[in-house]
């Protein structure tokens, strides 16, 4: 079974609509992000997650919210998707403990209508 | 602020050609520097990470990077390219113990037979 998980993989809305975007994790890690991938632009951090009381803003916040509901589900929402939001969302774990590396889940393919 | 720059978006080689992806960096501090690899329709897989220990890191899939300081680089390279190379590559430096990870644009890595 893969580690890191997110549903749906693939999702197609309209603008206006809410949307939520999950992720779960079993390696027992305190991190977590949320990422967005658009051609040409590598990975772009949404926020971020050191633990269940701890969320932050990263680089591209404005249009988005996210839950960390316990240490391994931390879900992303729109609350009122816009054309532009149309993109490849990751979601990835850390342990500072093991050095940094990121788990990357598989991706959910947006698109907003 | 950290930056990363890969300089170019597009690299073809041939089937057992050597292969090099160029990364430099702009960090105010001793970076932790990653390459990541992505193959279509699939996450991010780590290929290997420099957190000041050895300049020359090995990773897998017979891939390696050298951090040279003097030039803010973090070049891969491998000495053979093979089918399976084909993915895209993404260099990332990162500050802090993982607070905040920058990526940079990526470089699409084509193989020819």
């Amino acid at each position: 079974d893969a580690d890191v998980t997110q549903t749906p993989r693939n999702r197609i809305t309209k603008t206006g609509k809410r949307i939520m975007l999950e992720c779960s994790q079993t390696k027992g890690h305190d991190r977590m992000y949320w990422y967005r991938q658009d051609p040409g632009l590598g990975l772009r951090l949404i926020y971020y997650s050191f633990d269940v009381k701890d969320i932050n803003k990263g680089e591209i916040s404005d249009g988005y919210s996210v839950s960390r509901q316990a240490q391994a589900k931390f879900s992303l929402s729109l609350e009122s998707a816009i054309p532009n939001q149309t993109a490849l969302y990751f979601c990835a774990t850390s342990d500072p403990i093991g050095g940094d590396e990121q788990f990357f889940g598989p991706g959910t393919r947006l698109t907003v209508l | 602020a950290q930056s990363v720059t890969q300089l170019d978006s597009h690299v073809s080689v041939s089937e057992g050609t050597p292969v090099l992806l160029r990364c430099n960096y702009s960090s105010s501090y001793s970076p932790s520097l990653f390459w990541y690899v992505q193959h279509p329709n699939k996450g991010l897989q780590l290929l290997l990470k420099y957190t000041s220990a050895a300049t020359l890191v090995k990773g897998i899939n017979g891939f390696e990077a050298e951090f040279k300081k003097s030039e803010t680089s973090f070049h891969l390279t491998k000495p053979s390219a093979h089918m399976s190379d084909a993915a895209e590559y993404f260099c990332v430096v990162t500050l802090d113990y993982g607070q905040n990870f920058v990526f940079g644009p990526g470089t699409r890595l084509s193989v020819l037979p």
